[in-house]
């Protein structure tokens, strides 16, 4: 009954791969983000999805593409893979802003998946 | 821009002593708040929040913290650690009713036994 799974838990990969990674939440929310973690445990949001629908993009290269072919997935696909890619990814999910309910900002986090570049 | 920040870095204690670790926001509006805990090899999990009323917010396994609005602050405090909360403490805020979490750069504490 994981509320929020991802899938793989580690990958590892060369330099110049595309590989993705991928989430599901069975929480019944709205909306799904991505976390990048680097090597100092500091977190920075990557997206933001809401029903679907893109509502944050911050300045992440555009070799990231994440996708949410329904509101209780969000992959994250990551072409022509650098060093600098190596982290732990987070998807995190939570109630959106239309319910307008305090508790609905609570984010709910996976386990993470550690991508490490050779 | 909105931003969290943790003065300490590294935090080492030992067993039964008491706990204070310092956030403080740069935002000027609402503001919700938040501390995760990170336990070694493991996913974030919610200590506690803060959206609105009592300051004085109790959360999971004894922690508490306190949203002082005028010195732009909500430092958690637990009055007796155990080895077992050896983990990486994350301060965040959610502001202006938006639905982004801004993260501070965490503080790692250590208890000894």
């Amino acid at each position: 009954d994981t509320a929020v799974s991802q899938t793989p838990k580690y990958l590892v990969t060369q330099m110049g791969n595309d590989k993705s990674i991928k989430c599901e939440q069975n929480l019944g929310h709205d909306t799904m983000y991505w976390y990048k973690q680097d090597s100092k445990k500091f977190l920075k949001i990557m997206f933001s999805y809401n029903n679907k629908e893109l509502i944050i993009n911050e300045t992440v290269p555009n070799r990231f593409s994440p996708k949410s072919p329904d509101k209780a997935h969000l992959n994250l696909h990551i072409n022509s893979l650098e060093l600098g890619d190596s982290a732990v990814y987070f998807c995190a999910s939570s109630f959106g802003l239309a319910g307008g309910v305090a508790s609905s900002y609570e984010q709910y986090f996976g386990p993470g998946t550690r991508l490490t570049v050779t | 821009a909105q931003s969290v920040s943790q003065h300490n870095h590294h935090v080492i204690l030992s067993e039964a002593a008491s706990l204070e670790l310092g956030c403080n926001y740069s935002y000027g509006g609402t503001v919700n708040l938040f501390w995760y805990v990170q336990y070694p090899g493991q996913h974030l999990q919610l200590l506690l929040k803060y959206f609105s009323g009592d300051p004085l917010v109790k959360g999971i396994k004894g922690f508490e913290a306190e949203f002082i609005k005028s010195k732009f602050s909500f430092n958690l405090r637990k009055p007796s650690v155990q080895w077992s909360d050896t983990a990486e403490y994350f301060c965040a805020a959610i502001t202006g009713g938006g639905n982004k979490l801004t993260f501070g750069t965490g503080t790692q504490l250590k208890v000894e036994l």
